[in-house]
């Protein structure tokens, strides 16, 4: 099956640690983007990447971290710096070629303990 | 900045009737527009891209944009239960970006 696939589907943090989530695509798209929702709102761009090894940051990137070592994957780091990393995490792609339609994952919800 | 709006609902309509979602955007240049359904805990899912001015029909669905008042919206009509979501409007905004609403709650009530 071709898709985007994200894991953990639930993440649990204590304050203080570093974790990273992971994003996978096997639909051959070269834009990648991941997004933070929180409860009642809509979805916020913290980076996205166009093509390998190119990153750029969206509108929310303090905090996160990301690499783009493969068309395919495309991680995200949530680091401590993050003060309020508590929600939705939602990746996705673009094929890029004549379409803005992006196409989602399932997501990963994020809670801080 | 960028903005796409929309009413956040709840918007409750009866079963078998029309739903009527709006959005309004602020870049008048933008060319490309989406719908998503999202059900509660759930990703995003595409309905419906438009691209050119008037109506667009998929199924129940039908999308209308009007560029000059910056106006999209999503009508379904024979509104079902399973309707009951919330849908986000996107508006594309340059680079293979996606500019999001916040989303509309839909209820269908039997």
């Amino acid at each position: 099956d071709g898709g985007i696939t994200q894991s953990p589907k639930y993440l649990f943090r204590k304050e203080g640690q570093n974790v990273t989530l992971s994003c996978e695509q096997n639909l051959n798209h070269d834009a990648m983007y991941w997004y933070r929702q929180d409860p009642g709102q809509g979805l916020r761009l913290i980076y996205y990447s166009q093509i390998v090894n190119d990153f750029q940051k969206g509108d929310i990137a303090e905090g996160y971290s990301v690499s783009r070592e493969k068309k395919e994957s495309f991680p995200l780091t949530v680091t401590s710096a993050q003060k309020n990393p508590t929600a939705f995490y939602l990746c996705a792609s673009n094929p890029t070629s004549g379409t803005d339609t992006q196409y989602f994952g399932p997501g990963t919800r994020l809670t801080v303990l | 900045q960028k903005e796409v709006e929309q009413n956040s609902g709840p918007l409750s309509v009866p079963e078998g009737a029309i739903a009527s979602l709006n959005c309004t955007y602020s870049d008048r240049g933008s060319q490309s527009f989406f719908w998503y359904r999202q059900y509660s805990g759930k990703s995003p899912e595409l309905i419906m891209f438009i691209y050119s001015n008037g109506d667009k029909e998929d199924g129940r669905f039908t999308a209308q944009l009007n560029k000059a008042s910056q106006y999209v919206s999503l009508l379904i009509r024979d509104s079902q239960p399973s309707d009951s979501a919330t849908y986000l409007c996107a508006v594309a905004g340059g680079y293979n970006k996606l500019i999001f609403g916040a989303g509309t709650r839909l209820a269908v009530h039997p």
